[in-house]
């Protein structure tokens, strides 16, 4: 499996306060992705990134904002974090050299928002 | 636009008996196809992938899907489940990004 990890994988943090979540892959592929996961509604993207400063919303991107400033580094950061936040996040990973669109995933991490 | 329907939201097997998942989906050429499998606290593991040529595909841990282009279906199947395949699963459809179903749980039962 790809290398992909992801920090912190557990956080609790209090309403208002900003949150930035890392993602860091090994494997040198193009793009990377961020993706929450609730009950209910499976996997949404949040943000993704086409290349190092290149970027594009998802269909979830309000009240979350990324950077990219490396291949390896994908950061997503919640500027004030709210209980709506509250939840699992995926980074993902793609367009390497097996696959340019099988996406590969991280272990995820797991945010609470009280 | 795309979209992706797994109209199962849960589905309970015997261990032994066979399985199918469904999965529909709304693309506008020819898609590429992924199935994912996320056991309880971990990640997505591909199972499978479609990409073109023969339509039915075989994936890990004996799984297999079929690509029916007339009833834009892609569902996943497996002959005999075991315990261990207890899982959430997760259709995908697309180019880059993909888009998702909600997943259906399986739950197998002795």
């Amino acid at each position: 499996d790809a290398g992909i990890t992801q920090s912190p994988r557990h956080k609790v943090t209090e309403t208002g306060t900003p949150v930035t979540l890392r993602c860091h892959q090994t494997e040198n592929h193009r793009y990377m992705y961020w993706y929450r996961q609730d009950p209910g509604h499976g996997l949404r993207l949040i943000h993704y990134s086409y290349g190092v400063k290149d970027t594009d919303k998802g269909e979830v991107s309000d009240g979350y904002s990324v950077s990219r400033s490396k291949t390896e580094d994908f950061l997503l950061t919640l500027e004030s974090a709210t209980s709506s936040q509250t939840s699992v996040y995926f980074c993902a990973i793609s367009g390497g050299s097996k696959g340019e669109d099988t996406q590969y995933f991280g272990p995820g991490t797991r945010l609470t928002v009280l | 636009a795309q979209s992706v329907t797994q109209p199962d939201i849960h589905i309970t097997v015997s261990e032994g008996a066979s399985l199918e998942l469904r999965c529909n989906y709304s693309y506008g050429a020819t898609p590429y196809l992924f199935w994912y499998v996320q056991s309880p606290g971990q990640g997505l593991q591909l199972l499978l992938k479609y990409f073109s040529g023969d339509t039915l595909v075989q994936g890990i841990k004996g799984f297999e899907a079929e690509f029916k282009r007339s009833q834009s279906s892609f569902n996943l199947r497996k002959p005999s489940v075991h315990w261990s395949d207890a899982a959430e699963y997760f259709c995908a459809v697309g180019n880059t990004p993909l888009v998702f179903g909600k997943g259906t749980r399986l739950s197998v039962i002795a």
